[in-house]
């Protein structure tokens, strides 16, 4: 099991460029969210997929940023136009709501660390 | 309100020995559940351990274990036998039924394993 892979796993881009993060979920996993990780706000969940469905993007700070997920084996974040506010780690990870009240818990991602100039 | 408080911003433990990590917890659903991950300085986010709002003996994994108290919503976290690698952030987490199982996480605690 390869686990969750996102790429890429640094990006640096200019003020204004369109970003676009990747995410592969471990396979068989029905759930998948989004979380943005900073100093000043911990980790913030984005948005989140149960069967390729978005089930809330409550997290989604602006209309800059979006997501999708058009089949079970990826998902993407893109931000566009970026800002340096949105200098941040994001993570993808997934689940399956399966065992004793889904202990099988959430696989992360080993993360994007996102930095806009 | 917030749903995980982790008070300890950071904690100091001597090699060997034993240390406590807080989180207390708000929520009014009776199905949750409550997770520890580790995220050490190469930042990767790893699992640790889980305890159910059902289950009613504490949840162990090695030298972690998870004193969990409902009545006072508290999920501490003990490492028993702190080594240098312990190092790094814990995260506790909460997922509820009624939020459609999103993990929520605190703030973090920062501990320093001493040699």
């Amino acid at each position: 099991d390869a686990g969750v892979i996102q790429s890429p796993r640094h990006e640096v881009t200019e003020m204004g460029q369109e970003v676009t993060l990747r995410c592969k979920p471990i396979s068989g996993h029905n759930s998948l969210f989004w979380y943005r990780q900073t100093m000043m706000r911990g980790l913030e969940l984005l948005i989140y997929f149960n069967n390729n469905v978005p089930i809330d993007d409550s997290g989604m700070p602006e209309d800059r940023f979006s997501a999708k997920m058009p089949n079970a084996s990826f998902s993407t974040l893109k931000i566009q136009p970026s800002e340096p506010r949105d200098s941040a780690v994001y993570f993808c990870a997934s689940s399956s709501r399966t065992g004793r009240n889904g202990e099988s818990g959430y696989t992360f991602g080993s993360g994007t660390r996102l930095t806009v100039v | 309100a917030q749903k995980i408080t982790q008070t300890q911003p950071g904690m100091f433990v001597q090699e060997k020995e034993a240390v406590t990590l807080d989180c207390t917890y708000d929520t009014s659903d009776q199905s949750y559940g409550l997770f520890w991950y580790k995220q050490p300085s190469s930042g990767e986010m790893i699992f640790l351990i889980y305890q159910g709002s059902y289950d009613e003996q504490n949840a162990t994994e090695g030298r972690y274990s998870l004193n969990f108290q409902k009545a006072r919503k508290s999920a501490n976290l003990v490492i028993s036998a702190s080594q240098l690698g312990d190092s790094a952030m814990y995260f506790c987490a909460m997922r509820e039924r009624g939020s459609n199982y999103k993990l929520t996480f605190g703030k973090g605690t920062l501990l320093t394993v001493n040699p």
